[in-house]
């Protein structure tokens, strides 16, 4: 079976643009998050969504938003780029009970300019 | 607020075994996760130990939980190069259940 997939591996762009990343769960995993992890870092959490419903939010600007589709994949999208985005996004999925153990795709890097 | 620390840099010799040692903040933590993070790639699911176990083990991997202390600490055996990598201590924190990751403790295997 698939683990997490997702696209973009890797991407550049420029200041003040926009930017979509998309996330593909394991089969049968309805829950995906999104982390971010800076250079040096740990990851932080984004997102999580659950049957397309946001389930939990972390500590980022509105210039940060996602969604899921019924497929349970997921985007996640940054507006008004800035330089500090620049990092690798981490998309991981679970079953979707609250607290279910996250298994991590392998993330795209993305380098803002 | 939640907080995990981990020491940031761990060398050993190849054989000899290694341990990661990771403090938590959150006393309410039902689960906590050791991952794996290899140069360039996403994190790699290692072990994860249930609040109420004090230890588990997991062929090469044994986890320690001491939660008076809220330490937690993973050992590997026969440490390998192939082990070299970042290894995340990660706790599960809030009703969601996201996670709350350490820095990472980069691990070096000397041949």
């Amino acid at each position: 079976d698939a683990g997490v997939t997702q696209s973009p591996t890797h991407l550049i762009k420029t200041r003040g643009q926009h930017v979509t990343l998309r996330c593909s769960p394991i089969s049968g995993h309805k829950s995906v998050s999104w982390y971010q992890q800076v250079l040096g870092q740990g990851p932080q959490f984004i997102f999580q969504y659950y049957e397309k419903e946001e389930r939990g939010r972390g500590n980022f600007p509105d210039r940060f938003s996602a969604r899921q589709f019924p497929n349970y994949s997921s985007e996640l999208n940054v507006n008004a780029l800035l330089l500090g985005d620049s990092a690798l996004y981490l998309c991981a999925s679970s079953l979707g009970g609250q607290g279910e153990t996250q298994y991590f795709g392998p993330g795209t890097r993305l380098l803002v300019l | 607020g939640e907080d995990v620390e981990q020491s940031l840099f761990l060398s050993v010799r190849e054989g000899d075994s290694s341990v990661i040692n990771c403090t938590y903040t959150d006393s309410s933590s039902t689960y906590l996760y050791w991952y794996k993070q290899e140069p360039g790639a996403g994190l790699q699911l290692l072990t994860y130990i249930f609040s109420n176990m004090d230890m588990k083990q997991d062929q090469r991997l044994t986890v320690l939980l001491n939660k008076k202390d809220k330490h937690l600490s993973l050992r590997i055996a026969d440490t390998q190069t192939g082990d070299s990598a970042i290894y995340f201590c990660a706790e599960r924190w809030g009703s969601q259940g996201n996670l709350i990751f350490g820095k990472g403790t980069k691990l070096s295997v000397k041949p």
